[in-house]
């Protein structure tokens, strides 16, 4: 089964410090996605990515950065945290095309 | 740019009521829709699609009809029971097979349905 595992699935960061969060996934798919969640607004896409070593911005990327160093592999960066990106964080892969998206079961950040 | 409206913020149904949960979208071209279904403490998952006019999508006993005339694409079913308590995102996205899909989400409807 398609399977896209997320690390850590929680953390508590301070506001501007770094944080990581990572992504991995055994669908052998090309496309990998970072999505933040938030009460009211749904799923927005944040960065994705269609090849290795290449991402792309989303529709709110400001403040995150990508990185892509594999197929498999997908991080999201958050050089300098800050209160305002307590959110929870899906990754998702998904071959090319409309296809079905699969998600990971998220990473709870909470910036304090 | 594209975008799509959940009506329902909460839902509260008994078991064995009727569903319906209303999504409308805004899009420039003719996209391809779907639902998608989290359960708590799990990410969305693929529900089901329809990439045409009048064409139906279903699965789990829930189905949608896209409805490019209204721009509408509502998520019913007959008979719901507890364990479809669930948040609901109804998403667009391109329609040609080869090429991006970036799905645009709903804000979401919280189905909660009691015994």
């Amino acid at each position: 089964e398609a399977a896209v595992t997320q690390s850590p699935r929680s953390k508590v960061a301070v506001t501007g410090g770094k944080v990581t969060l990572s992504c991995h996934q055994t669908n052998n798919h090309d496309y990998m996605y970072w999505y933040r969640q938030d009460t009211g607004h749904g799923l927005r896409l944040i960065h994705y990515s269609y090849v290795a070593d290449s991402t792309e911005k989303g529709d709110i990327p400001d403040g995150y950065k990508a990185s892509r160093p594999s197929q498999e592999n997908f991080s999201l960066i958050l050089e300098l945290a800050s209160l305002s990106q307590t959110a929870v964080y899906f990754c998702a892969s998904s071959w090319t095309g409309n296809t079905e998206v699969f998600f990971g079961k998220g990473t709870r950040l909470t910036v304090v | 740019g594209d975008s799509v409206t959940q009506t329902e913020g909460q839902v509260a149904l008994s078991e064995e009521d009727f569903l319906t949960i209303h999504c409308n979208y805004s899009a420039s071209g003719y996209p391809a829709l779907f639902w998608y279904v989290q359960y708590p403490g799990e990410g969305p998952q693929f529900l089901f699609r329809a990439s045409r006019d009048k064409e139906k999508g279903s699965s789990r006993g829930f189905e949608a009809t896209y409805n490019k005339e209204t721009t509408s694409f509502h998520l019913q079913k007959a008979s719901v029971q507890e364990s479809d308590s669930a948040v609901y995102y109804c998403a667009l996205g391109d329609r040609a097979s080869s090429s991006f899909s970036k799905l645009v989400f709903g804000q979401g409807t919280s189905l909660s349905v009691v015994p």
